[in-house]
């Protein structure tokens, strides 16, 4: 079945740092692929997605390229701020009637 | 827009007890899902709902849970009775469609069984 690995947290940086949250993937087909972000407190929220290979997505700063050769959609981001803090998950979508598949977690924290 | 919400934000129950939580999607979205997050874990789907018609149910632990969306719109997930394992976040999703596959979530119910 379709599965996510995402690299173990907490990943603890300076603020102003760069960032990288490795993510792979093993799917049949050609999946969608998904970053989302869930601040304390507060329901997960889309980050990013990309639905084929070499797209790129991007907001607020992130950004993530969709590797079909490398199955990968590594998280980046080039100067974190303290607002940053929370646990990002990559996900899948194979396209059928099973919802995301989700990585466990990587636990952001930003220190000024 | 409203997002989605969910209702109760947190609950704590003995093993054994029947617990329900309650899912409105954002207005005009057909799917609905339900995912459950075990700390530590990313979510994992439950159930997922076209309209008020089951897309898929093979995760849902059949035995003790059931789930339903009558009408299309609200939707309500219970577990009868609760075991300790069943200790988790409870989120629910909705997008416009199958076929479209952005998904919103709501802030999650919080189930503590003791």
């Amino acid at each position: 079945g379709d599965s996510v690995t995402q690299m173990e947290g907490p990943v603890t940086l300076s603020e102003e740092a760069f960032l990288t949250i490795n993510c792979t993937y093993t799917a049949t087909g050609y999946p969608s692929l998904f970053w989302y972000v869930q601040y304390p407190g507060e329901g997960l929220q889309l980050l990013l997605k990309a639905t084929k290979a070499d797209d790129k997505g991007s907001n607020k700063g992130f950004e993530a390229t969709y590797r079909k050769e490398t199955t990968s959609f590594h998280l980046e981001k080039g100067s974190v701020q303290v607002s940053d803090s929370a646990v990002y998950f990559c996900a899948l979508y194979g396209g059928g009637a099973d919802g995301l598949t989700f990585g466990k977690g990587t636990h952001l924290i930003i220190q000024p | 827009e409203a997002g989605v919400a969910q209702s109760p934000r947190y609950k704590i129950i003995e093993k054994r007890q029947s617990v329900a939580f309650w899912c409105n999607p954002i207005s005009g979205h057909a799917t609905l899902y339900w995912y459950q997050q075990i700390l530590g874990q990313g979510p994992k789907l439950l159930i997922q709902f076209q309209n008020n018609g089951v897309v898929d149910d093979s995760q849902l632990p059949k035995d003790r849970f059931s789930a339903e969306r009558l009408k299309g719109v609200d939707s309500t997930l219970k577990i009868q009775p609760a075991k300790l394992e069943d200790s988790a976040v409870y989120l629910c999703a909705s997008s416009l469609d199958r076929a479209i596959d952005e998904q919103y979530f709501g802030p999650g119910t919080r189930l503590t069984v003791t």
